[in-house]
């Protein structure tokens, strides 16, 4: 059974970086799919972030392209965001999950993000 | 890339049936058979539904369907259930090699 979960600070000050790690257990990252990364601001819906391919190809939110970079570490079974000079507005819980073209799941449980100083 | 639209509010009686739709474009909905369907309650992470456009994953009740015609893709739950009363969120694949989602839909079972 696939697991996901994510994993860093809650608490991000303005303009820094936002780091967050999704380990996954029960799958080799290296094995298939795409591995990405999806954010809900308090109150509001789904946006998707980004994600990368098993062979290490990226793709990201027009919007969010210049600020965000998603990597895999294959040695811990794990993959990464990184989003940077965060304001406010960037605050949210952020998910993890494993994702084909026509489906995305599973899901981490999420973790929340709040940029404040 | 604006996001997938869909009502903001839908409602039904136990037992009825709802129809949740989602419309976006060629490039999007329309151009592929990408379309997922999820579920969330509050405070939870979103769970697959509906994948494909009209494909339940394995454990979902057979009282959940999808299809899509032309840009729009529709969700329906028949026998409507009190535990059915959650958000309802699609998503589709997207010529840019991206994911859109939509806005959500708020289901009250009545």
């Amino acid at each position: 059974q696939v697991q996901l979960q994510e994993s860093g600070p809650g608490l991000v000050q303005p303009s820094e970086t936002l780091s967050l790690t999704c380990t996954v257990s029960g799958y080799s990252i290296t094995s298939g799919y795409f591995w990405g990364w999806i954010r809900q601001p308090p109150g509001k819906g789904l946006e998707w972030i980004g994600n990368v391919y098993h062979s290490g190809s990226t793709y990201y939110d027009s919007s969010l392209k210049s600020r965000v970079t998603i990597s895999v570490d294959t040695s811990k079974n794990q993959f990464s965001l990184k989003l940077i000079s965060v304001t406010a507005a960037d605050t949210a819980v952020y998910y993890c999950a494993r994702q084909t073209y026509g489906s995305t799941s599973p899901w981490g449980q999420g973790t929340l993000v709040t940029v404040s100083s | 890339q604006s996001a997938l639209t869909q009502p903001a509010s839908v409602s039904g009686s136990p037992g009825q049936s709802i129809t949740i739709s989602c419309t976006g474009t060629s490039s999007d909905v329309g151009g592929y058979n990408f379309v997922s369907w999820y579920q969330q309650h509050p405070g939870r992470a979103p769970k697959l539904m509906i994948y494909d456009v009209s494909t339940r994953p394995s454990g979902v009740s057979n009282r959940f369907s999808g299809s899509k015609s032309g840009n729009t893709a529709s969700l329906t739950i028949s026998g409507l259930q009190a535990e059915d009363e959650a958000d309802y969120y699609c998503s589709s694949y997207t010529s840019s090699s991206t994911f859109l989602f939509g806005g959500g839909t708020k289901l009250t079972v009545l």
